[in-house]
């Protein structure tokens, strides 16, 4: 079984500042995991992936998380935050290729001028 | 590509209507779709995973007589909403995984159902 644990309902960052939102997962066996971005009323488009190849991976739009095994994170990052960057954020995990996704609750990013 | 439609994007029905929405992959195959619901503020729920030409699997708590899915094809999944109820107003969210190559589901937009 899989779960993710986001820290942090509401995330607020100056722009330009340092984009950090937190994702924990518990996964009973090696993990896929993946950060989903959702706009107002759409569907949610892939940010980046991590399927057990390089630790550090980096994504769309300026984005990149790491794969910490020993921390069970996968944390997103972003070093300079953009206005448009606005929006929820979702880390999912799951157990194999094409396996159902579990969510977590998901960060809401606001950006402030 | 990795294309996803939905069809229709929002839907308003009377209170003990059926309503259907549709799932397309667009420019490749899915060996299996899934169905999820999103309320105001929240996360994803799946409701459901439909692979082509057999039955749905549903997760617990979702009434399966309630919620129909048909996956007629490998580019279509269908969800029909039965005797809809203001209860069932959410938002509706499909996503397909390609038969080759990809780890990851494909989203579509999303169909914004209400039920008055």
């Amino acid at each position: 079984a899989q779960s993710v644990t986001q820290l942090g309902s509401h995330v607020s960052v100056s722009e330009g500042a340092l984009v950090l939102l937190r994702c924990n997962y518990s996964s009973s066996v090696p993990p896929y995991l993946f950060w989903y971005v959702q706009y107002p009323n759409q569907g949610l488009q892939l940010l980046l992936k991590y399927t057990s190849a390089a630790t550090l991976v980096k994504g769309i739009n300026g984005f990149e998380a790491e794969f910490k095994k020993s921390e069970t994170s996968f944390h997103l990052t972003k070093p300079s935050a953009h206005m448009s960057d606005a929006a929820e954020y979702f880390c999912a995990v799951s157990g194999s290729s094409g396996d159902k996704l579990t969510f977590g609750t998901g960060t809401r990013l606001a950006v402030r001028p | 590509g990795a294309v996803v439609s939905q069809h229709p994007s929002w839907v308003i029905c009377k209170s003990g209507t059926s309503v259907k929405i549709e799932c397309r992959s667009l420019d490749f195959q899915a060996t299996t779709m899934f169905w999820y619901r999103q309320f105001p503020k929240q996360s994803l729920m799946l409701m459901a995973t439909s692979n082509e030409g057999s039955k749905a699997t549903y997760e617990q708590g979702v009434e399966k007589d309630k919620f129909l899915i048909n996956h007629a094809s490998l580019t279509l999944s269908t969800l029909t909403v039965t005797s809809a109820h203001p209860e069932d107003s959410s938002f509706y969210i499909c996503s397909a995984h390609p038969i080759a190559g990809a780890y990851e589901q494909y989203f579509g937009p999303g169909t914004r159902l209400t039920v008055t």
